[in-house]
């Protein structure tokens, strides 16, 4: 049950446009259209921000969108804002574990 | 509106035993699947269970397998986790989340530790 593979961190200024990926294998984020994109800041509970790859909830704004290609998923964030600085994690389904689900290791977004 | 309210964390001595509730509210619980999911201190989300809307099936990390169960009680719209043989490294807060984490609770912070 190996976490999919996110940077320990990233970071951009106010305005700009950052990507966080999230690496897995033919097994989970390769072979499903099912990656999740959360939101947590400190202290918080996390906040789901992308589901099914590229989908918005209800809500979230949409300078946050998401992407996939082959084995890796991606989070851009355009336009960033000091209130975008918080911990990030996907999740992916997955087929090669006794759990349906595996989170990302997570990333740290700085707002510079 | 989506609610999901966790009780019973607390501090319990390495080998004791917790038995964390999550009340949903705002849906209809008997549609969905739950999951339970972890945090560490200072560390990132794992899933540790979930369970099928009618609790005919259920899955376990593998870290916690014998040690945890997993229940729901849909006339009551609960979400239970009976951690047993707790170890220290189960420290940890513990979300209750809906289906595929759409929705999640507050949390509640289990330390084991004698």
């Amino acid at each position: 049950q190996s976490a999919l593979t996110q940077p320990a961190s990233v970071s951009g200024s106010p305005g700009q446009s950052i990507t966080i990926s999230c690496t897995g294998t033919s097994s989970d984020v390769g072979g499903y259209n099912y990656v999740s994109w959360y939101q947590q800041h400190p202290g918080k509970a996390p906040k789901l921000m992308i589901y099914d790859v590229s989908n918005r909830p209800s809500g979230v704004s949409n300078r946050f969108s998401g992407s996939k290609s082959g084995n890796t998923a991606s989070l851009t964030i355009s336009g960033l804002q000091a209130e975008d600085e918080a911990d990030y994690y996907c999740s992916s389904y997955t087929s090669s574990s006794t759990l349906p689900y595996v989170f990302g290791t997570g990333t740290k977004v700085t707002v510079l | 509106e989506v609610q999901l309210v966790e009780s019973g964390g607390g501090l319990v001595q390495p080998g004791g035993s917790l038995r964390l509730s999550c009340a949903a509210s705002g849906f209809t619980f008997s549609s969905y699947w739950m999951s339970w999911v972890r945090q560490a201190p200072g560390k990132g989300l794992e899933w540790v269970a979930n369970i099928k809307q009618d609790g005919s099936e259920k899955y376990y990390v593998d870290s916690v397998k014998g040690r945890f169960t997993i229940s729901r009680d849909n006339a009551k719209n609960s979400l239970y986790l009976q951690m047993n043989s707790l170890r220290a490294e189960d420290t940890a807060v513990y979300y209750c989340a809906r289906d595929e984490a759409d929705y999640w609770g507050q949390g509640t912070l289990v330390t084991v530790s004698s």
